[in-house]
């Protein structure tokens, strides 16, 4: 199975700091990387898909890059509805398989 | 509005059995392939399984082969998730979510989930 690591498992974050978020694959995956949004209590949310394709209705505040082995997700300006775990996974080969979490946290 | 709502989940003893069901709307539920994902208390998030559109292709996860089984009823636009032998360790939070896809240059390409029902809570507790 392909293993996704997330950098890094938590942060604290200001309103209107710009946030990265890092993924690894434990082998190639090409952009076959999906990133989620999950609040406490909730369901995920599909944030991007194909590495850097942005979701229908999420703000173009989230922006995804990578190939390969290494990804990132950037929110450029924090605001309160964004903190959550954040979630990346792979869809390259099965089992589809996701990282273990980011924990956006306020600073 | 593309919806998904589970249901079935609640307290079961280790050994035991328990049918989940996604009811689906809002899309073409019989055009698209589905897959099953869990949450255990605290976790990260753990895939299951797949179902294509027509039922044709199933996949599992090495957690469940052999003891859960995938279905769907398309003119009830209904997915399903058969648990048997029931662990401690499958006290999880049962998403369902719909296969998301494109095209790209290399052709047809799916894989992520989009959109998730809002989960069923399946809790194995003697």
């Amino acid at each position: 199975d392909i293993q996704m690591t997330q950098s890094p498992s938590s942060l604290s974050a200001s309103i209107g700091d710009r946030v990265t978020i890092t993924c690894r694959a434990s082998q190639g995956i090409s952009n076959y990387l999906a990133w989620f949004q999950q609040k406490p209590g909730k369901a995920p949310k599909s944030l991007i898909y194909a590495a850097s394709s942005l979701q229908s209705g999420v703000p173009s505040k989230f922006s995804g890059s990578g190939s390969g082995t290494d990804f990132t997700l950037t929110i450029s300006s924090l605001q309160p509805e964004d903190f959550a775990t954040y979630y990346c996974q792979q869809y390259n080969s099965y089992p589809p398989t996701f990282g273990q979490g980011t924990k956006v946290e306020i600073k | 509005e593309v919806q998904l709502v589970e249901s079935g989940g609640g307290l079961v003893q280790p050994g035991g059995s328990l049918r989940l069901s996604c009811a689906a709307s809002g899309f073409t539920f019989s055009s698209y392939s589905m897959n099953w994902v869990r949450q255990a208390p605290g976790k990260g998030l753990e895939w299951l399984s797949y179902i294509s559109s027509s039922s044709s292709t199933i996949k599992y996860a090495d957690s469940v082969k052999g003891r859960f089984t995938i279905s769907r009823d398309n003119a009830k636009k209904s997915l399903f998730l058969q648990m048997n032998s029931l662990r401690a360790e499958d006290t999880a939070v049962y998403y369902c979510a719909r296969d998301g896809d494109y095209y790209d240059s290399s052709g047809y390409q799916r894989g992520w989930f989009d959109p998730w029902g809002q989960g069923t809570l399946v809790t194995v507790s003697s």
